[in-house]
């Protein structure tokens, strides 16, 4: 059972928005910065937001990321069909003398 | 540019210790705020994250899993190793070697982070 809670899955059509949320607690990312993690089918996870909401040189802008209390969204605008993949989040956690702790992750389908 | 890459054992029999090693290029595990760390993923896809050694040779361990990992980093090999002990079964995963670094304007071990993974080993554990 991951620490952090996501859905299981979400889904849209091509050209929709659709929101990934990340559910923690006070001492994770009620504290900490929260980062995204992209895993297309067969690879390995790719950095898509850090520090919250920025993104990498290379991310589109279509990918965004905001915080609030101890839970974070992770929001993809313009959805295409090379989004579909599993998106993890991720935060610090300063229980236990600190330690990171990933979400479950969450598979888009882009239908 | 920033590349890693895992290598190890494909297959360990329960009981065995683990040893894999991280090779990596582009930047060197001695310069500060950079560090290198280890996630692996389950077979049912959930991440977890291992160890981490800094430039100074801090490191962090897993709560869980403390007891039965050490890693240690070899600057001159631009090399970082994951040993763990008592290999069991639900060990059987894909384990990342990740580089890691210091956010900007920030200070401690919460101000690292993972922005390049290697290509992942994926590790039986089977009689």
């Amino acid at each position: 059972q991951s620490v952090l809670t996501q859905p299981p899955s979400a889904s849209g059509t091509p050209g929709q928005s659709v929101a990934i949320s990340c559910s923690g607690s006070s001492s994770n990312i009620g504290s900490n910065y929260v980062y995204w993690y992209q895993q297309l089918p067969g690879t390995a996870p790719k950095l898509l937001i850090y520090r919250n909401n920025q993104r990498p040189s290379g991310v589109p802008d279509r990918f965004s990321g905001s915080k609030s209390d101890t839970s974070a969204s992770l929001a993809i605008s313009g959805l295409r069909s090379e989004d579909e993949a599993d998106y993890y989040c991720a935060a610090w956690d300063d229980g236990l003398s600190g330690h990171w702790v990933f979400g479950g992750g969450t598979k888009l389908t882009v239908l | 540019q920033i590349t890693l890459k895992e290598s190890g054992p494909t297959l360990v029999k329960p009981t065995q210790t683990l040893t894999l090693t991280c090779t990596f290029s582009g930047f060197s595990v001695s310069t500060s705020g950079v560090g290198v760390g280890w996630i692996r993923q389950t077979p049912g896809k959930a991440l977890e994250w291992l160890a981490l050694i800094y430039w100074d040779d801090d490191k962090r361990y897993s709560p869980s899993l403390k007891s039965r990992l050490t890693i240690t980093k070899d600057t001159s090999k631009n090399q970082v190793v994951l040993t763990m002990t008592n290999m069991d079964p639900v060990d059987t995963a894909t384990f990342y070697c990740v580089h890691s670094v210091r956010g900007k304007g920030c200070s401690g071990s919460m101000c690292y982070f993972f922005d390049y993974w290697g290509q992942g080993t994926l590790v039986t554990v089977s009689s």
